[in-house]
Protein backbone atom coordinates (compact mmCIF):
# COMPACT_ATOMS: atom_id res chain seq x y z
CA UNK A 1 0.00 0.00 0.00
CA UNK A 2 1.11 3.41 -0.07
CA UNK A 3 3.13 5.38 2.57
CA UNK A 4 3.59 8.97 2.58
CA UNK A 5 6.32 10.66 4.70
CA UNK A 6 6.19 14.01 5.94
CA UNK A 7 9.35 16.37 6.83
CA UNK A 8 9.56 18.84 9.22
CA UNK A 9 7.00 17.56 12.00
CA UNK A 10 7.20 21.44 12.93
CA UNK A 11 8.19 24.25 11.37
CA UNK A 12 8.40 27.80 13.40
CA UNK A 13 9.19 30.95 10.99
CA UNK A 14 9.05 34.54 11.40
CA UNK A 15 5.94 36.72 9.49
CA UNK A 16 6.61 37.28 6.24
CA UNK A 17 9.16 34.20 5.84
CA UNK A 18 8.64 31.54 3.88
CA UNK A 19 7.68 27.79 4.49
CA UNK A 20 8.28 24.58 3.14
CA UNK A 21 6.90 21.30 3.62
CA UNK A 22 7.78 18.19 1.43
CA UNK A 23 6.02 15.19 1.41
CA UNK A 24 7.92 11.82 -0.22
CA UNK A 25 5.05 8.69 -1.63
CA UNK A 26 6.01 5.09 -2.07
CA UNK A 27 2.79 4.40 -5.12
CA UNK A 28 4.16 5.15 -8.30
CA UNK A 29 0.70 4.47 -9.09
CA UNK A 30 -0.42 7.96 -6.75
CA UNK A 31 -1.76 10.66 -9.05
CA UNK A 32 -3.58 12.87 -6.68
CA UNK A 33 -1.92 15.12 -3.97
CA UNK A 34 -3.80 17.25 -1.63
CA UNK A 35 -2.95 19.59 1.06
CA UNK A 36 -4.80 19.89 4.10
CA UNK A 37 -4.99 22.41 6.82
CA UNK A 38 -6.10 22.19 9.69
CA UNK A 39 -6.44 23.94 13.21
CA UNK A 40 -7.14 23.20 16.38
CA UNK A 41 -10.09 21.13 17.39
CA UNK A 42 -11.82 21.82 13.39
CA UNK A 43 -11.70 19.90 10.35
CA UNK A 44 -9.29 19.99 8.13
CA UNK A 45 -9.98 21.97 5.16
CA UNK A 46 -8.24 21.31 1.57
CA UNK A 47 -6.05 24.62 0.58
CA UNK A 48 -4.55 23.10 -2.28
CA UNK A 49 -4.06 20.08 -4.90
CA UNK A 50 -2.09 19.14 -7.45
CA UNK A 51 -2.42 15.83 -9.80
CA UNK A 52 -0.03 13.98 -11.36
CA UNK A 53 -0.46 15.56 -14.85
CA UNK A 54 0.64 19.19 -13.63
CA UNK A 55 3.86 19.62 -11.97
CA UNK A 56 3.48 22.91 -10.23
CA UNK A 57 0.34 25.09 -9.29
CA UNK A 58 -0.32 27.59 -7.36
CA UNK A 59 -3.19 29.93 -5.45
CA UNK A 60 -2.55 32.88 -4.25
CA UNK A 61 0.35 32.46 -1.41
CA UNK A 62 0.71 28.60 -1.46
CA UNK A 63 2.29 27.03 -4.18
CA UNK A 64 2.41 23.09 -4.77
CA UNK A 65 5.05 21.27 -6.04
CA UNK A 66 5.24 17.87 -7.90
CA UNK A 67 8.03 15.67 -8.75
CA UNK A 68 7.00 12.17 -10.27
CA UNK A 69 10.05 10.57 -11.19
CA UNK A 70 11.29 11.30 -7.55
CA UNK A 71 7.87 10.79 -5.85
CA UNK A 72 8.10 13.92 -3.49
CA UNK A 73 5.76 16.90 -3.30
CA UNK A 74 5.81 20.30 -1.46
CA UNK A 75 3.71 23.00 -0.42
CA UNK A 76 5.13 26.36 -0.57
CA UNK A 77 3.80 29.15 1.64
CA UNK A 78 5.06 32.61 1.11
CA UNK A 79 4.64 36.01 2.97
CA UNK A 80 3.47 33.55 6.19
CA UNK A 81 0.73 35.37 8.19
CA UNK A 82 -0.27 34.79 11.96
CA UNK A 83 -3.00 32.63 10.50
CA UNK A 84 -1.22 31.02 8.59
CA UNK A 85 -0.35 29.19 11.98
CA UNK A 86 -2.03 25.35 11.77
CA UNK A 87 -0.94 21.43 11.26
CA UNK A 88 -0.82 20.73 7.80
CA UNK A 89 -1.46 17.35 6.13
CA UNK A 90 -0.50 16.08 2.43
CA UNK A 91 -1.71 13.39 1.40
CA UNK A 92 -1.44 10.93 -1.47
CA UNK A 93 -3.94 8.47 -3.56
CA UNK A 94 -4.87 6.55 -6.82
CA UNK A 95 -7.84 8.05 -8.51
CA UNK A 96 -8.19 5.21 -10.07
CA UNK A 97 -8.05 2.55 -6.95
CA UNK A 98 -10.93 3.77 -4.77
CA UNK A 99 -9.93 7.80 -3.86
CA UNK A 100 -8.40 6.76 -0.47
CA UNK A 101 -6.12 9.35 1.01
CA UNK A 102 -2.97 7.98 2.28
CA UNK A 103 -1.97 10.87 5.00
CA UNK A 104 1.48 12.31 6.22
CA UNK A 105 2.30 12.55 9.84
CA UNK A 106 1.81 16.17 9.76
CA UNK A 107 3.69 19.45 9.96
CA UNK A 108 2.72 21.91 13.00
CA UNK A 109 3.23 25.15 11.46
CA UNK A 110 4.08 28.56 13.99
CA UNK A 111 4.37 31.93 12.44
CA UNK A 112 5.73 34.19 14.84
CA UNK A 113 4.76 37.60 14.17
CA UNK B 1 -19.67 23.96 -2.82
CA UNK B 2 -18.53 20.86 -1.24
CA UNK B 3 -20.25 20.78 2.54
CA UNK B 4 -19.62 17.99 4.79
CA UNK B 5 -21.86 18.12 7.77
CA UNK B 6 -20.63 15.36 10.46
CA UNK B 7 -23.35 15.51 13.83
CA UNK B 8 -22.96 15.44 16.59
CA UNK B 9 -19.81 17.19 17.20
CA UNK B 10 -19.68 16.44 20.53
CA UNK B 11 -20.70 13.04 22.70
CA UNK B 12 -19.81 11.72 26.01
CA UNK B 13 -21.46 8.32 26.95
CA UNK B 14 -21.47 5.89 29.21
CA UNK B 15 -19.58 2.61 28.93
CA UNK B 16 -21.10 -0.11 27.31
CA UNK B 17 -23.64 2.18 25.40
CA UNK B 18 -23.69 2.84 21.75
CA UNK B 19 -23.22 6.24 19.72
CA UNK B 20 -24.39 7.01 16.35
CA UNK B 21 -22.29 9.32 14.21
CA UNK B 22 -24.05 11.07 11.17
CA UNK B 23 -21.65 12.59 8.52
CA UNK B 24 -23.84 13.97 5.67
CA UNK B 25 -23.19 15.59 1.99
CA UNK B 26 -24.95 18.91 2.07
CA UNK B 27 -24.72 19.89 -1.85
CA UNK B 28 -23.18 17.09 -3.68
CA UNK B 29 -23.60 13.18 -3.91
CA UNK B 30 -21.19 10.95 -2.46
CA UNK B 31 -20.82 7.27 -3.55
CA UNK B 32 -17.52 7.15 -1.49
CA UNK B 33 -17.29 8.37 2.53
CA UNK B 34 -14.42 7.71 4.71
CA UNK B 35 -14.28 7.66 8.23
CA UNK B 36 -10.90 8.49 10.54
CA UNK B 37 -9.77 8.60 13.77
CA UNK B 38 -7.52 11.39 14.96
CA UNK B 39 -5.33 11.07 17.97
CA UNK B 40 -4.16 14.17 20.15
CA UNK B 41 -1.51 16.01 17.96
CA UNK B 42 -1.41 12.74 15.32
CA UNK B 43 -2.46 12.52 11.75
CA UNK B 44 -5.87 11.06 10.41
CA UNK B 45 -6.18 6.80 10.75
CA UNK B 46 -8.03 5.31 8.47
CA UNK B 47 -10.61 3.04 10.03
CA UNK B 48 -12.76 2.22 6.85
CA UNK B 49 -14.35 3.46 3.49
CA UNK B 50 -17.84 3.48 3.13
CA UNK B 51 -19.64 2.82 -0.03
CA UNK B 52 -23.01 3.60 -0.68
CA UNK B 53 -25.07 0.48 -1.06
CA UNK B 54 -22.22 -1.83 -0.20
CA UNK B 55 -20.59 -3.08 2.72
CA UNK B 56 -17.68 -1.00 4.23
CA UNK B 57 -13.91 -1.74 3.38
CA UNK B 58 -12.00 -1.80 7.33
CA UNK B 59 -8.31 -1.55 7.40
CA UNK B 60 -6.04 -3.48 9.30
CA UNK B 61 -6.71 -3.89 13.14
CA UNK B 62 -10.81 -2.39 12.98
CA UNK B 63 -13.16 -4.54 14.39
CA UNK B 64 -16.09 -4.00 11.91
CA UNK B 65 -18.19 -5.36 14.64
CA UNK B 66 -17.54 -2.98 17.02
CA UNK B 67 -17.30 0.03 14.49
CA UNK B 68 -20.90 -0.51 12.30
CA UNK B 69 -20.81 1.64 9.29
CA UNK B 70 -23.92 1.83 7.26
CA UNK B 71 -24.47 4.23 3.90
CA UNK B 72 -27.81 3.76 2.84
CA UNK B 73 -27.65 6.89 0.69
CA UNK B 74 -25.65 9.10 -2.03
CA UNK B 75 -25.89 11.35 0.81
CA UNK B 76 -25.74 9.74 4.21
CA UNK B 77 -22.86 6.98 5.94
CA UNK B 78 -23.38 6.38 10.08
CA UNK B 79 -20.63 5.22 12.17
CA UNK B 80 -22.10 3.26 15.38
CA UNK B 81 -19.39 2.70 17.93
CA UNK B 82 -21.14 -0.06 19.56
CA UNK B 83 -20.28 -1.02 23.21
CA UNK B 84 -18.05 1.86 23.96
CA UNK B 85 -15.36 1.55 26.19
CA UNK B 86 -13.27 4.36 27.77
CA UNK B 87 -10.21 3.12 24.90
CA UNK B 88 -12.68 4.38 22.49
CA UNK B 89 -12.59 7.72 23.34
CA UNK B 90 -11.05 10.15 20.60
CA UNK B 91 -12.11 12.13 17.39
CA UNK B 92 -13.59 10.90 14.99
CA UNK B 93 -14.24 12.99 11.69
CA UNK B 94 -15.59 11.83 8.18
CA UNK B 95 -14.57 12.75 4.73
CA UNK B 96 -16.29 12.58 1.52
CA UNK B 97 -15.47 12.50 -2.25
CA UNK B 98 -16.55 14.86 -4.78
CA UNK B 99 -17.32 12.80 -7.86
CA UNK B 100 -16.84 16.16 -9.76
CA UNK B 101 -14.87 17.88 -8.25
CA UNK B 102 -12.72 14.73 -7.23
CA UNK B 103 -11.79 15.73 -3.95
CA UNK B 104 -12.14 14.94 -0.80
CA UNK B 105 -13.86 17.12 2.00
CA UNK B 106 -14.28 16.62 5.89
CA UNK B 107 -17.11 16.67 8.38
CA UNK B 108 -16.18 18.65 11.59
CA UNK B 109 -15.64 15.89 13.53
CA UNK B 110 -17.21 14.23 16.37
CA UNK B 111 -14.85 14.15 19.94
CA UNK B 112 -16.66 11.12 21.93
CA UNK B 113 -15.78 10.73 25.54
CA UNK B 114 -16.90 7.16 27.35
CA UNK B 115 -16.86 7.36 30.62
Amino acid sequence: GENVEQHPSTLSVQEGDSAVIKCTYSDSASNYFPWYKQELGKRPQLIIDIRSNVGEKKDQRIAVTLNKTAKHFSLHITETQPEDSAVYFCAATDNNAGNMLTFGGGTRLMVKP
Amino acid sequence: GAVVSQHPSRVICKSGTSVKIECRSLDFQATTMFWYRQFPKQSLMLMATSNEGSKATYEQGVEKDKFLINHASLTLSTLTVTSAHPEDSSFYICSAWHDLVRGAFFGQGTRLTVV
